[in-house]
């Protein structure tokens, strides 16, 4: 079976730009996730989205925007890109929400990121 | 605000040498902590789910346990293959939002 697949693997773009990246989840996880990870630091949560709504934010600015579609594949768009945006994006499926935290996620191998 | 932390930052290890890694965590009312592996340029790897203090569960050389205030990840007789960083991470209650740790990185020689 088809693990979590995120595109593309490695982008590059330059300060003020405007990225997407693209997540699949694992067949039948209605939950994806999106979290960030700084070289040496563990991933920071930015988004969860079930069921095609938002159902938790992280402490990210509004230049960083996110959307699930009907066949539970998830966008996350970061507009006017920063320097500091330069990171390892993740994408994390699950079965259900996070609620009782009870659903472990999986992550796909995410976005490699370099603003210039 | 939960918060996780993880030690040693870094641990070198002989294969063979067992050792333990710690995730010492401050939460409002624990719903679950997660042990995870990740390897260089990978996503991380889904090792464990704990949900309550007392609570143990192993895999291969692998073997998590869950106090009130800690978590260790004990390896026992660690191969070069065990080499990776890992990571731990908390749900606290009401909350949809998983804190990590800065992981550990874990160097096994042969």
């Amino acid at each position: 079976d088809a693990g979590v697949t995120q595109s593309p693997t490695h982008l590059i773009k330059t300060r003020g730009q405007h990225v997407t990246l693209r997540c699949s989840p694992i067949s039948g996880h209605k939950s994806v996730s999106w979290y960030q990870q700084v070289l040496g630091q563990g991933p920071q949560f930015i988004f969860q989205y079930y069921e095609k709504e938002e159902r938790g934010r992280g402490n990210f600015p509004d230049r960083f925007s996110a959307r699930q579609f009907p066949n539970y594949s998830s966008e996350l768009n970061v507009n006017a890109l920063l320097l500091g945006d330069s990171a390892l994006y993740l994408c994390a499926s699950s079965l259900d929400a996070l609620v009782g935290g009870n659903q472990p996620q999986h992550f796909g191998d995410g976005t490699r990121l370099s603003i210039l | 605000e939960d918060q996780v932390t993880q030690s040693p930052e870094a641990l070198r290890l002989q294969e063979g040498e067992s050792s333990s890694l710690n995730c010492s965590y401050t939460v409002s009312g624990l719903r679950g902590l997660f042990w995870y592996r990740q390897d260089p340029g990978k996503g991380p790897e889904f090792l464990f789910t704990l949900y309550s203090a007392g609570e143990e569960k192993e895999k291969e050389r692998l073997k998590a346990t869950l106090t009130k205030k800690e978590s260790f990840l004990h390896i026992t007789a660690p191969k070069p293959e065990d080499s990776a960083t890992y990571l731990c991470a908390v749900i606290s209650g009401g909350s949809y939002i998983p804190t990590f740790g800065r992981g550990t990185s874990l160097i096994v020689h042969p």
